[in-house]
């Protein structure tokens, strides 16, 4: 167990639906980060929090939308989902924004 | 932004070496990972190199050259679990993101 803890582990779903996934962080563990895993694609960085706040972002459609909350776990909203939104879904977290990253299990999503 | 390259695919016996190269273009550069990734599962840091030179961490070292863009990770007497895929990746010194090579998968055989 890393101590980083993403629900659910499977997500099936139809395309246009909604879905959140949720990311507990390392206790201590200020900084999160988001990533999506395609079977034909590396990690793909989607955006990161860091003590509640956004501090980054990357290539994150306008249809996924995050937060981080005062307890400092984040949430990672998909909305209008399409095929090609089916994906492993990574949480990573770690103790700032200098420190090294410890990853969650990840949410597998299939849309279908 | 960050260009990070990788070989796609190494293939290896039980007991060997083998050494898996990485080369980078980067914007901002504040430290290169190396993470190991099991298929389906989540990615597991292995070795941080921030200054050049090499970093040895038992049968695994890692090592960087800041002026070439280039590290390698240096995998020694090569076990079955080691089959895996091996993921570069670049911090980035504004907002000190990772992020990621495509990985190369290692297939280590009897």
């Amino acid at each position: 167990d890393s101590g980083v803890t993403q629900t659910p582990k499977h997500l099936i779903t139809a395309t246009g639906q909604r879905v959140t996934l949720r990311c507990s962080p390392r206790s201590g563990d200020l900084s999160v980060y988001w990533y999506q895993q395609s079977l034909d694609q590396g990690l793909q960085f989607l955006i990161q929090y860091y003590n509640g706040e956004e501090r980054a972002k990357g290539n994150i459609l306008e249809r996924f939308s995050a937060q981080q909350f005062p307890d400092l776990h984040s949430e990672l909203n998909l909305s209008s989902l399409e095929l090609g939104d089916s994906a492993l879904y990574f949480c990573a977290s770690s103790v700032e924004q200098e420190g090294g990253y410890t990853f969650g299990s990840g949410t597998r999503l299939t849309v279908v | 932004g960050q260009n990070i390259d990788q070989p796609t695919e190494m293939t290896a016996t039980e007991g060997a070496i083998v050494q898996i190269n990485c080369t980078y273009q980067t914007s901002g550069f504040n430290g290169l990972f190396w993470y190991q990734q099991h298929a389906g599962e989540a990615p597991t840091f292995l070795s941080y190199n921030v200054l050049d030179g090499l970093e040895e961490k038992g049968r695994f070292s890692s090592f960087l050259s800041r002026s070439k863009g280039y590290s390698y990770l240096l995998l020694k007497e090569l076990q079955m679990k080691d089959s895996a895929s091996y993921l570069c990746a670049v911090r980035d010194y504004d907002d000190y993101k990772l992020s990621f090579g495509a990985g190369t998968t290692v297939t280590v055989r009897a």
